[in-house]
């Protein structure tokens, strides 16, 4: 069966430190990958997105790769702040799928002063 | 300022009453979804549209309903049929040829 797996443990991390992701998937063939990220009561807002033939991508203190041979994608957030602390959520589009999204079940992260 | 509103945020309803909730869009947007979110789950599909008059079920239509007679409106009916209808319903557009969705502040649902 098909599976996007996010690390269910929360994540904490010091200030300035670099957070990273994990996002893995098994028995998708995947078009493109993106990154939410998701405040308690809200809805999520997009990030990044990441097509298959690209190895990296970044936006500001965001950076994302995507290893399709190793079936994973990591998240990175470098200087990290206490405005950074939301649950991210990742969510893979397959060839073929009409550009549906399935999404993770998100990890919690938490940048502690 | 466009974007995407759901209503009401907070609702409450009994066993056995069917609700609705409105989603409307203002982002000239074709393709409007319907999730589900429960905790410690991903967000679920349950129903979509990308275009009017014309949807297609998701992972887990049964008990819902929708219907899409105007481009920005894409209400979600959660029917009595719904065993576990108590969730965080998110609504969310966006246009066919990009990927990226652009949600709304979500309802909640509570049944009594």
């Amino acid at each position: 069966s098909q599976k996007i797996e996010q690390n269910s443990e929360a994540l904490n991390i010091q200030e300035g430190k670099t957070a990273t992701l994990t996002c893995n998937y098994t028995n998708y063939s995947p078009a493109y990958l993106q990154w939410y990220r998701q405040d308690p009561g809200r809805g999520p807002v997009f990030l990044l997105l990441i097509r298959e033939n690209e190895k990296e991508k970044r936006k500001e203190r965001l950076k994302v790769t995507f290893d399709t041979t190793l079936k994973q994608s990591l998240f990175h957030i470098t200087a990290s702040q206490p405005a950074d602390s939301a649950t991210y959520l990742c969510a893979l589009a397959v060839t073929g799928g009409g550009n549906k999204l399935t999404f993770g079940t998100g990890t919690q992260l938490k940048v502690e002063l | 300022d466009g974007g995407i509103t759901q209503s009401p945020k907070y609702l409450f309803r009994k066993e056995g009453q069917n609700v609705t909730l409105s989603c409307e869009q203002n982002l000239n947007h074709d393709a409007m979804y319907w999730y589900r979110q429960d905790p410690g789950q991903g967000l679920r599909l349950i129903y979509y549209s990308q275009i009017v008059n014309d949807f297609q079920k998701g992972d887990i239509a049964e008990g819902y309903s929708v219907s899409r007679e105007k481009k920005e409106s894409f209400p979600l009916t959660v029917t009595s049929a719904q065993k576990n209808p108590t969730a965080f319903y998110l609504c969310a557009s966006r246009t066919l040829n990009t990927g990226e969705l652009f949600f709304g502040e979500g309802s909640r649902l509570t049944v009594l």
